[in-house]
């Protein structure tokens, strides 16, 4: 997706391990999103990002975490994997918060954890 | 709180016939609704939107949907299916006021069209 990538596309881990999942973009967009993909429950926020170093809690938070130092990269931690965290992950960003203004989301991140 | 909900996990249709795709939202307060479409191991393509304005909204790829107050509907019809069609589609209404950008995904559904 243009303006957007997500690394890495896929990964397997360990249970216990720490995991970082980033989200790059050339847009310059001030709000940057975490989701997971689940089947039978769409997406669902993990965590937001409204600009640099201002973060909140989406509806699934527990045993993440997420930092942005620069505009352009949003990074999502595992702190300490579990099965339940296997899961697809998706990153978008927004021009603003008016929700008449477009998302555009990443091609996604397949983890894996065993 | 907003939430949606898609009627279908799966409708099936033949190549050439219509597409229905159901979904209705719950919302305090006049909503903005997404359709959004996730083909096979690809990330999510925006659809169309409806924003307050005409309440009968036109996508890319021939889709439209219309938004109904009355009925809290805002369904996704194509007069006739391609088999490119075939993927999974998400309903999604932002957020509350304060957190319209957020978006609320529906559970999905997905299509199946035969040749």
């Amino acid at each position: 997706d243009a303006g957007i990538t997500q690394s890495p596309r896929h990964k397997v881990t360990e249970t216990g391990t720490p995991v970082t999942l980033r989200c790059h973009q050339t847009e310059n967009h001030r709000y940057m999103y975490w989701y997971r993909q689940d089947p039978g429950h769409g997406l669902r926020l993990i965590h937001y990002s409204y600009g640099v170093k201002d973060t909140d809690k989406g509806e699934v938070s527990d045993g993440y975490s997420v930092s942005r130092s620069k505009t352009e990269d949003f990074l999502l931690t595992l702190e300490s994997a579990t099965s339940s965290q296997t899961s697809v992950y998706f990153c978008a960003i927004s021009e603003s918060s008016r929700e008449n203004y477009g998302y555009t989301f990443g091609s996604g991140t397949r983890l894996t954890v065993v | 709180a907003q939430s949606v909900t898609q009627l279908d996990s799966h409708v099936s249709v033949s190549e050439g016939t219509p597409v229905l795709l159901r979904c209705n939202y719950s919302s305090s307060y006049s909503p903005s609704l997404f359709w959004y479409v996730q083909h096979p191991n690809k990330g999510l393509q925006l659809l169309l939107k409806y924003t307050s304005a005409a309440t009968l909204v036109k996508g890319i790829n021939g889709f439209e949907a219309e938004f109904k107050k009355s009925e809290t509907s805002f369904h996704l019809t194509k007069p006739s299916a391609h088999m490119s069609d075939a993927a999974e589609y998400f309903c999604v209404v932002t957020g509350h006021r304060d957190s319209s950008y957020k978006l609320i995904f529906g559970s999905g559904t997905r299509l199946l069209v035969r040749p």
